[in-house]
């Protein structure tokens, strides 16, 4: 069975910084591209960042890159979000997602429950 | 980027059928996907590159259109279809559609 757990979440203040992770199991990790996505309070789902399978490229929405970093531990089957210079627009659950990118950018066929990050001083 | 238009909320009831809507801003060939999330719940994958129903998703559910229009149908429907349908597209960066609230009366 495909499970994904987050971990990190937490409130944080503008400005400063915070790690996500993203336990995976029950499937080859080294084998998929992997995504973070996120979803604001009472809002619809945006796609945050994409790592492929074996960390060599990495894809970000706009309004994130050059602050979040995304990366991979293949031997640890652990994904990372990486989030600098955090912003109120950041307030968001974050989900970790399988990302089929089959066809350009794909779809996400599994998803974690979601972590909750709260930037507010 | 692309933009992904959803009518806001559908009311129906159970054993009927429902149709939702997705219109694109540009031609999306299709790549377009759709998701069901259930209240505190995260996104789960309905259906894949337009028409493909994922492994484990009931046979009630169906997808079609190519371009700017896309219909996910769910015929019939039942009590448990109570979520908001999200779909998703990967013609470039994935975008997602504001979202329908499917309500049964």
């Amino acid at each position: 069975e495909v499970q994904l757990v987050e971990s990190g979440g937490g409130l944080v203040q503008p400005g400063r910084s915070l790690k996500l992770s993203c336990a995976a199991s029950g499937f080859t990790f080294s084998d998929y591209a992997m995504a973070w996505v996120r979803q604001a309070p009472k809002k619809g789902l945006e796609w945050v960042a994409t790592i492929i399978y074996d960390g060599s490229s990495t894809y970000y929405r706009d309004s994130v890159k050059g602050r979040f970093t995304i990366s991979r531990d293949n031997a640890k089957s652990t994904l990372y979000l990486q989030m600098d210079s955090l912003r109120s627009e950041d307030t968001a659950t974050y989900y970790c997602a399988r990302h089929i990118t089959i066809a350009a950018m794909g779809y996400f066929d599994y998803w974690g429950q979601g972590v909750m990050v709260t930037v507010s001083s | 980027d692309t933009v992904l238009t959803q009518s806001p909320a559908l009311a129906v009831s159970p054993g009927e059928r429902v149709t939702i809507s997705c219109r694109a801003s540009e031609s999306v060939s299709t790549l377009m996907h759709w998701y069901q999330q259930k209240p505190g719940q995260q996104p789960k994958l309905l259906i894949y590159l337009a028409s493909n129903l994922e492994s484990g998703v009931p046979a009630r559910f169906s997808g079609s259109g190519s371009g700017t229009d896309f219909t996910l149908t769910i015929d019939p429907v039942e009590a448990d279809d109570t979520a908001t349908y999200y779909c998703q597209q990967s013609w470039n960066d994935p975008t997602f559609g504001g979202g329908t609230k499917l309500e049964l009366k």
